[in-house]
């Protein structure tokens, strides 16, 4: 079955630096991938989006970085403010299937 | 951006009573509605599809007749939780799907069911 997985549960930044958060998957059909955020009582939030034709997609203060070499995504945060505190979930489609990542904690230290 | 409402946001019950939870699509038709359960500090588990007007396809372990879901109208899902035991403790989330975008789901906020 599919796995999709994060390489850092918990993650503590300093207000204002960047953050990165990691997710690797195993499904090689993934064609679709999804960043999600979730604050603590609240439903996942749609944040960006990229799909397995590109390597890099840039939001308001987000970028988003498929590599399907070896199966990795990545959200990075500019200047991360104490709002972006929250738990970070990637995801993805293989076909019409969503598959949620494990999640990471982004905790900013003001 | 397309809105999905929960009710209730939060709800506790007594072991052994029933509890429904509805997901509402306020703005869109949504032929397709999702319901998911997250544990603390845990992902979000898909449990069923619900398509309008069909039965819902539940995942390998979920038990159907515990976890009921009516897809009556392309607006509504309700997800009844019967004979509810303090393990069915949990956060519940729907997702609604349209018809022209077959790829973007949208999230409710969430219920919170407590079983004591």
């Amino acid at each position: 079955g599919e796995s999709v997985g994060l390489h850092l549960p918990t993650l503590s930044v300093q207000e204002g630096d960047n953050s990165i958060i990691n997710c690797a998957y195993s499904n090689s059909a993934s064609d679709y991938f999804i960043w999600y955020k979730q604050e603590s009582g609240k439903g996942p939030q749609f944040i960006i989006d990229i799909r397995s034709n590109m390597d890099k997609r840039q939001g308001q203060r987000v970028t988003v970085l498929l590599n399907k070499t070896v199966k990795h995504l990545s959200l990075q945060i500019a200047a991360t403010q104490p709002g972006d505190s929250a738990v970070y979930f990637c995801a993805l489609y293989a076909g019409n299937m969503l598959t949620f990542g494990g999640g990471t904690r982004l905790m900013v230290k003001p | 951006g397309a809105v999905v409402s929960q009710h209730p946001s939060r709800v506790i019950c007594k072991s052994g009573t029933s509890v429904k939870i509805e997901c509402r699509s306020l703005d869109f038709q949504a032929t397709t509605m999702f319901w998911y359960r997250q544990f603390p500090k845990k992902s979000l588990m898909l449990m069923a599809t619900s398509n309008e007007g069909s039965k819902a396809t539940y995942e390998q372990g979920v038990e159907k007749d515990k976890f009921l879901i009516n897809h009556a109208s392309l607006t509504l899902s309700t997800l009844t939780v019967t004979s509810a035991h303090p393990e069915d403790s949990s956060f519940y989330i729907c997702s609604a799907r349209g018809q022209r975008h077959a790829r973007t789901q949208y999230f409710g906020p969430g219920t919170r069911l407590l079983v004591l």
